[in-house]
């Protein structure tokens, strides 16, 4: 069964401090891994998609990285404005549509 | 309207009431979704449709019926609901009903089951 486990499940920092965000799961065949965010009272909305192991891509201040078992999402020099919970997904191959999520990781930068 | 909206954003509902959620997508897309968000679990997929037909049912009760009348349109009718089906329901669409292709979603409908 695939897996995803989104560490840590909270996380707080102060405005300019980096830190990165984990995400290991378990598939029978990656097909995809996506990182959404997620802002109170909202739907998610999409960041990014990773499809092999050594892509990354980037965003403003979020860099995704994956590893044939893990992905991380670094924030660099973050602003309060990115305080969200960030949610990690996976799709396998296989024939199924099907996102498997994780928890998620509510991050909270304070000025 | 843009995006994917859903009606109504917040429901409050007996256990014996019939109630509907409405979703639409301005979007052209082809691919519309049902996903279920309890607190402290996953995103959970419900049902998922393309071109108006269902592709997939993630052995949801019974007392949640989905209906697509078309590719812009996704309802998820209701019906003696448990207290445990309180969460945020999450309609999404993506253009294909392929793997590369991000989905998007709407706001949620907050629902509570009395």
């Amino acid at each position: 069964e695939d897996q995803v486990t989104q560490s840590p499940e909270a996380l707080r920092l102060q405005e300019g401090e980096s830190s990165s965000l984990n995400c290991s799961y378990t598939v029978s065949g990656l097909r995809g891994l996506f990182w959404y965010r997620q802002d109170p009272g909202k739907g998610p909305e999409f960041l990014f998609t990773l499809y092999s192991a050594g892509e990354e891509k980037e965003k403003e201040r979020l860099k995704a990285t994956l590893t044939k078992k893990e992905s991380f999402l670094h924030i660099t020099a973050p602003k309060p404005e990115d305080s969200a919970t960030y949610l990690c997904a996976v799709q396998a191959w296989g024939g199924s549509e099907k996102l498997v999520f994780g928890k998620g990781t509510k991050l909270t930068v304070n000025p | 309207e843009t995006g994917v909206t859903q009606t109504p954003r917040h429901l409050v509902m007996g256990m014996t009431n019939k109630k509907s959620l409405k979703c639409e997508q301005h979007l052209g897309h082809n691919a519309m979704y049902w996903y279920k968000q309890s607190a402290k679990k996953p995103l959970e997929l419900m049902f998922v449709y393309n071109f108006k037909e269902q592709t997939e049912n993630n052995s949801v009760p019974s007392r949640f019926s989905p209906e697509c009348p078309n590719s812009s349109h996704l309802f998820l009718h209701l019906h003696t609901l448990q207290p445990e089906d309180s969460a945020l329901y999450l309609c999404a669409s993506s253009p294909w009903l392929a793997g590369y292709d991000e989905q998007f979603f709407g706001p949620g409908t907050r629902l509570t089951v009395l």
